[in-house]
Order: C-alpha cells, then structure tokens, then sequence
C-alpha cells in the first residue's frame, strides 16, 4: 500500500517567518513529488515539483527531497497570510500510467 | 478559458437517486481522473482513463460507473446515492510522460446525499 504522511498540523507561524512542512512516503519507487496548495472550499492548485535529490526553488518557495530518507518537504520564506491554506505532497511515478499518492494535507496558518 | 471544467459544482440529492457529474479538459491531455475528497480532506483516487481506456480503479463500489466518450471528456455516475458518498468529487487531467506526471484539477463537484 503506497502512503504519504503528512503531519495534518495546523501549523501557525507569524507573518514574515519561515513556514516548513514536511511530508515522508512508503513506495521507495516513487520518482516524482509534488506540492498542492488547497484553499478551503477551492481545488488543489499545484505549488512545486521535484524529481531529484536536493533542492528547488521557486520565488519564495523551495522543495526539498531526499530518497534516502524517503523525505520531501516544502519551505515557504517570508509568508503571508495569503499563504494560509491546505499544503498537500504527493508522490508518483514517472512513467507509465500510474496515479499519485497524495499525503492528508498540512493546515498553515499564518498570522499577521 | 477553464482547463478542466465539471459540473454540476453543488448538487444535494436524496439517497437512492441516481446522478452524474460531467467533465471535460482543454488541455489536450491523454489522462484523466476522478479523485474524491471526503470530509477530513483526503484526496483519494477513484478512476484513471488513458485514451478512452480505464487504467486505473481502486476498489469503488460498482455503483461509480465513470465513462470515457473521448479522451477530453469523463464522466462519472452514481447510481442508488447513499449518505457515505457525500463527498467533494475533483476531476483531474495529465499527459502521461517520462519526466513526471503533473495533474491538474477540476474546480470539484460539492455532492450532499440527504
């Protein structure tokens, strides 16, 4: 059984502050890692992808990944309250037909 | 212009009826799906079509018929509604490729059983 774990959180953190969430999957095969953002009420729109080991940056948000440790996890810089939402990793293959595996979401709040 | 546009997006209905909820991508992609979101947020595939085909079922009543007219379009029925199928139900399209698998979802379709 494929899983992704995240921790469901919330996790608050003040505006401006560095907001890590953190996301660990079971299927040591798995070859690509995404990150959805989910506000309540909308569609899982997606952040950020990673396929290989170290890290990706993109504005104020970098993915890390490392296979070893079957770990990804996201970093969001300076956060807004805009940023407050549901943060969702899911891990998949890079061929063939299959779906991904999505974690149960981590709540970020983020205060003013 | 929508990439993955459903409808209905709310549709409240009695148990025991029967519903479909309709989808349909612009985004020339080969792949489509229908994941269903429950009330704790976990998004968990239901069906995967590829080219009018099906991939991909994972263990869902036989009362979720999806059908492929063409690889734009999946639909989903529901026959005999029963309370526990209120859910948030997400149409999602990728172009199946070697360097990853990038899906995209559908704005969700909002299904209360009564």
């Amino acid at each position: 059984q494929k899983e992704v774990e995240q921790n469901s959180g919330p996790l608050s953190v003040p505006e401006g502050a560095i907001a890590s969430l953190n996301c660990t999957y079971s299927d040591r095969g798995s070859q690509s890692f995404f990150w959805y953002r989910q506000y309540s009420g909308k569609s899982p729109e997606l952040i950020m992808s990673i396929y290989s080991n170290g890290d990706k940056e993109d504005g104020r948000f970098t993915a890390q990944l490392n296979k070893a440790s079957q770990y990804v996890s996201l970093l969001i810089r300076d956060s807004q309250p805009s940023d407050s939402a549901t943060y969702l990793c899911a891990a998949g293959m890079n061929s063939g037909y299959s779906t991904l595996t999505f974690g149960k979401g981590t709540m970020l709040l983020v205060s003013p | 212009d929508t990439a993955v546009s459903q409808t209905p997006k709310y549709l409240v209905t009695q148990m025991g009826n029967d519903k479909s909820i309709k989808c349909e991508q612009n985004l020339g992609h080969d792949t489509m799906y229908w994941y269903k979101q429950d009330s704790k947020k976990f998004l968990k595939i239901m069906f995967s079509y590829n080219n009018k085909e099906l991939i991909i079922n994972e263990t869902v009543p036989n009362r979720f018929s999806p059908k492929s007219p063409d690889k734009a379009h999946l639909n989903l029925h529901i026959n005999s509604l029963e309370l526990g199928d209120s859910a948030v139900y997400f149409c999602a399209s990728s172009q199946v490729r070697t360097a990853g698998n990038t899906i995209y979802f559908g704005e969700g379709s909002w299904l209360t059983v009564v």
